[in-house]
């Protein structure tokens, strides 16, 4: 089992660049979800997904932030211009909806640096 | 609303100390409680769960309890290692097709 696939592991971009960050559900998963950590912040779930479709965006934090889904192998988180202010580690996880208690698995995060 | 309080952190202790990390929760229902662990440079994983108040979730040597006449299930474990230091959340959810609430995350530490 491959787990959660994120890429790149590190990204450092400058001000005002697109930055696409990418993610590969564990296969049979329905549900996608992704999460940005900070010191300041903690963990904060921006969007998820069920079977490719958005639930619920209000995390997002505005309209520079963007989500995508295609297919269930594959999302895409954009910023776009980005800002220092988006410098973290961006998380995907991903979930099975049959078992009776969600058990969330992790990708191991893209480091975001904006300069 | 549905929310997760957990001790802050940093925690620093010395190894084979007792380690106790408080976690209390706010839920319009009956949720299901979760701790997960978050190892230096990696994604969170879960570490143990309880799914009914007095339900006891372990793993590792770590233990928590589910107690909801105290709204409460702090993480213990009785004598820690260098290997667990790590980041510790705290988390809830209210059904299996709902988002997992996290709490803010305690650091934990340990000396040799």
């Amino acid at each position: 089992d491959a787990g959660v696939i994120q890429s790149p592991r590190h990204e450092v971009t400058e001000m005002g660049q697109e930055v696409t960050l990418r993610c590969k559900p564990i296969s049979g998963h329905d549900y996608l979800f992704w999460y940005r950590q900070t010191m300041m912040r903690g963990l904060e779930l921006l969007i998820y997904f069920n079977n490719n479709v958005p639930i619920d965006d209000s995390g997002m934090p505005e309209d520079r932030f963007s989500a995508k889904m295609p297919n269930a192998s594959f999302s895409t988180l954009k910023i776009q211009p980005s800002e220092p202010r988006d410098s973290a580690v961006y998380f995907c996880a991903s979930s099975f909806s049959s078992s009776t208690n969600e058990k969330l698995f992790f990708g191991s995060g893209t480091q975001l640096s904006v300069l | 609303g549905n929310s997760v309080t957990q001790m802050e952190g940093p925690v620093t202790l010395s190894e084979e100390a007792f380690l106790t990390i408080n976690c209390t929760y706010t839920a319009t229902g009956y949720p299901s409680l979760f701790w997960y662990v978050q190892y230096p440079g990696e994604g969170l994983q879960l570490l143990l769960k309880a799914t009914k108040a007095d339900d006891k979730g372990s793993n590792k040597g770590f233990e928590a309890t589910y107690r909801k006449e105290t709204t409460s299930f702090h993480l213990e474990k009785g004598s820690v290692q260098v290997s667990d230091s790590a980041v510790y959340f705290c988390a809830l959810t209210l059904s299996s097709a709902s988002k997992i609430i996290f709490g803010s995350g305690t650091r934990l530490s340990i000396r040799p």
